[in-house]
């Protein structure tokens, strides 16, 4: 298996533009995570998805960010408008199941750049 | 609710030391408790896990760790250091059980080894 996939690698953008990141989790995995992570508040959850369904986006800073999971195999998060303060490494991780003891599978990671 | 304290931000040990990071953590219920590796440029890895039963767990990379109800503590240990230990180090806790597994991290600790 290839792992979960991320994409891009790398965004550089300009404040008030749109930014989607793209993640493909891995297959089999019915559970998938976004969780961000900057130098001054380390690795924070955004939201997670159960079979595909939002269980919880409590962590998500505001109205501009919103995630979709349409099918079982693709996730976006998109950031409209971006600000700089939204500049970190967001991860998309999945696991199976959701019981709390499930290793995390980490993508490498979109490194987001808002100037 | 769920957090973890790392104890130490950097830790630095020579090639062949004892490595031990700390972690100390809260739980309103019986923890799960993880310990991941992120190298640069990369996604976070699973080293180990506690959930239920035995207190010390072995993982991979000869990292281990013991779970100390006691002492709210799951620190990390590795009898002889590599330098292809040289890594953050991340400790982390979730609600155990059927509770929802989402996880919340400390803030890391990066292990230097020198030769």
């Amino acid at each position: 298996d290839a792992g979960v996939i991320q994409s891009p690698r790398h965004e550089v953008t300009e404040m008030g533009q749109e930014v989607t990141l793209r993640c493909k989790p891995i297959s089999g995995h019915n559970s998938l995570f976004w969780y961000r992570q900057t130098m001054m508040r380390g690795l924070e959850l955004l939201i997670y998805f159960n079979n595909n369904v939002p269980i919880d986006d409590s962590g998500m800073p505001e109205d501009r960010f919103s995630a979709k999971m349409p099918n079982a195999s693709f996730s976006t998060l998109k950031i409209q408008p971006s600000e700089p303060r939204d500049s970190a490494v967001y991860f998309c991780a999945s696991s199976v199941g959701l019981s709390g003891g499930e290793k995390l599978f980490f993508g490498s990671g979109t490194q987001l750049s808002v100037l | 609710a769920q957090s973890v304290t790392q104890l130490g931000s950097h830790v630095s040990v020579s090639e062949g030391a004892l490595v031990l990071l700390r972690c100390n953590y809260s739980s309103s219920v019986p923890p799960y408790l993880f310990w991941y590796v992120q190298y640069p440029n990369q996604g976070l890895q699973l080293l180990l896990k506690y959930t239920t039963g035995a207190t010390l767990v072995k993982g991979i990379n000869g990292f281990e760790a013991e779970f100390k109800k006691s002492e709210t503590s799951f620190h990390l240990t590795k009898p002889s250091a590599h330098m292809s230990d040289a890594a953050e180090y991340f400790c982390a806790v979730s609600a155990g059980g059927t509770s929802y597994g989402k996880l919340t991290f400390g803030q890391g600790t990066i292990l230097t080894v020198h030769p």
